[in-house]
């Protein structure tokens, strides 16, 4: 089985161009995930998508970071225009519904986009 | 306001010694608790994972010890090996809705020399 597919592994783009980061993520599952993670710190959540729906994106700066899922399957994230302080792995993760599996319960993560912001 | 305290932030081990990473939180609407394992330029992958109604869990090496009353929990490495040289993340779960959301802990870099 395929893991979640993240593109491109890194980037690095001066600041005030825009940005764009995919993901796919493992087949069946519904459920897909855009983290942050900053240099020595632990993955925060910006958006969850439940199909094609947005169902909590509470901690994504909508000033300038957009994100779509459309289909339901393919997701790709955006920072419009990119600022310094953007500068993180964008980690992409996707799971299925829990059940009885504990392991269910887990997300499955892709290796993550590097971005610099120069 | 930090959900998830995890301790230490860096830890040096021998070959064959065991690893110990603290974790506490406050929210009591957690009932999941995961532990990740994160290799440099990789994404975090689930190494075990403890719900509140058990107080321990193993699997081989990896040990999870769970204190619902104190609201902690920890993550034991036995035999631990340099292969196991990696960044720990633990997270936490919270139960309301069907909302899948983890707050994970800063991480502890952990490193076991030969």
């Amino acid at each position: 089985e395929a893991g979640v597919v993240q593109s491109p592994r890194y980037k690095i783009i001066e600041k005030k161009q825009p940005v764009a980061f995919w993901c796919n993520p493992i087949s069946g599952h519904n459920t897909l995930y855009w983290y942050l993670q900053n240099l020595g710190q632990g993955p925060e959540l910006l958006i969850r998508y439940e199909n094609e729906e947005a169902v909590d994106d509470s901690q994504l700066p909508k000033d300038r970071f957009s994100a779509e899922r459309l289909k339901g399957v393919d997701s790709t994230l955006k920072i419009q225009p990119a600022e310094l302080g953007d500068s993180a792995v964008y980690l992409c993760a996707s799971s299925s519904p829990p059940d009885r599996g504990f392991r269910n319960y887990g997300y499955t993560f892709g290796s993550g986009t590097r971005l610099t912001v120069v | 306001q930090q959900q998830v305290k995890q301790s230490p932030q860096s830890l040096i081990v021998q070959k064959g010694g065991i690893s110990i990473i603290n974790c506490a939180y406050e929210n009591t609407a957690f009932d999941y608790f995961p532990w990740y394992q994160q290799f440099p330029g990789k994404g975090p992958a689930l190494l075990i994972a403890i719900r509140p109604d058990v107080s321990e869990k193993k699997e081989g090496r990896f040990t999870i010890s769970f204190n619902k009353s104190a609201k902690q929990f920890s993550l034991h490495i036995m035999d631990s090996q340099p292969g196991d040289s990696a960044t720990y993340f633990c997270a936490a779960r919270d139960s309301g809705g069907s909302n899948y959301k983890l707050t994970f802990g800063k991480g502890t870099l952990l490193t076991v020399n030969p």
